[in-house]
């Protein structure tokens, strides 16, 4: 079903934000979801939120309330992470996955975009 | 907010042993929206059991996934030296989306 490109490693300082791009393949459909899951060096990993590509609804973690917004650019067939107020536990590897729709599991990954959080 | 609690954290096997991995809920899940990653070092996860015991494309059928409402297993009949992983069971919809803390499977 084809891959999910990432863009690349991003450093920043505390207190900055960052935005992650996550580009999808052609699809015959636009009705699918992108999700950013996240994974700490040495760690699980941790869902984020969503966002539906077709009509631009998001949902996001409680934990990332206030800090994260996912946004797409339907022409580019682009969908962005932004996470702002960075601190230094946010140092991980941020991965998109797609979905059919939000009742669905992710099928297809990115291949991850290190953000390395540093002063 | 439902929390999955995995065990054992590591299990360690020989090739061609069965693995068996636990996925415990704090609540009753609906519709059995439980899914199953394997991860290997440096990669993303890949999607291998979803509704708890449905194959996702691809995968060889000796993955299984079983369980129901607290708990739910997947079972790996005869490991082959590319399973050895770290696996995530997950739970998904639209409101909840969460992931155990995972089970590595490494060889003994």
């Amino acid at each position: 079903q084809g891959r999910l490109v990432q863009s690349g490693a991003e450093v920043k300082k505390p207190g900055a934000s960052v935005k992650v791009s996550c580009k999808a393949p052609t699809y015959a459909f636009t009705g699918y979801t992108i999700h950013w899951v996240r994974q700490a060096p040495g760690q699980g990993l941790e869902w984020m939120g969503w966002i539906n590509a077709g009509n631009g609804n998001t949902r996001y973690s409680q934990r990332f309330q206030g800090r994260v917004s996912i946004t797409r650019d339907t022409s580019a067939r682009t969908e962005y992470l932004e996470l702002s107020n960075l601190r230094s536990e946010d140092t991980a590897i941020y991965f998109c996955a797609r979905g059919v729709s939000p009742e669905t599991p992710m099928i297809t990954w990115g291949q991850g975009t290190l953000v390395t959080v540093s002063s | 907010e439902i929390v999955l609690t995995q065990s054992p954290d590591t299990l360690s096997l020989s090739p061609g042993e069965r693995a068996t991995l636990s996925c415990r809920a704090t609540q009753n899940i609906r519709n059995s929206y439980i899914a199953w990653y394997q991860q290997k070092p440096g990669q993303a996860p890949r999607l291998l059991i979803y509704g708890a015991s449905s194959r996702a494309t691809g995968i060889p059928d000796r993955f299984s996934g079983s369980g129901s409402g607290t708990d739910f297993t997947l079972t790996i009949r005869r490991l082959e030296p590319e399973d050895f992983a770290v696996y995530y069971c997950q739970l998904y919809g639209s409101s909840s989306w969460t992931f155990g803390q995972g089970t590595k499977v490494e060889i003994k």
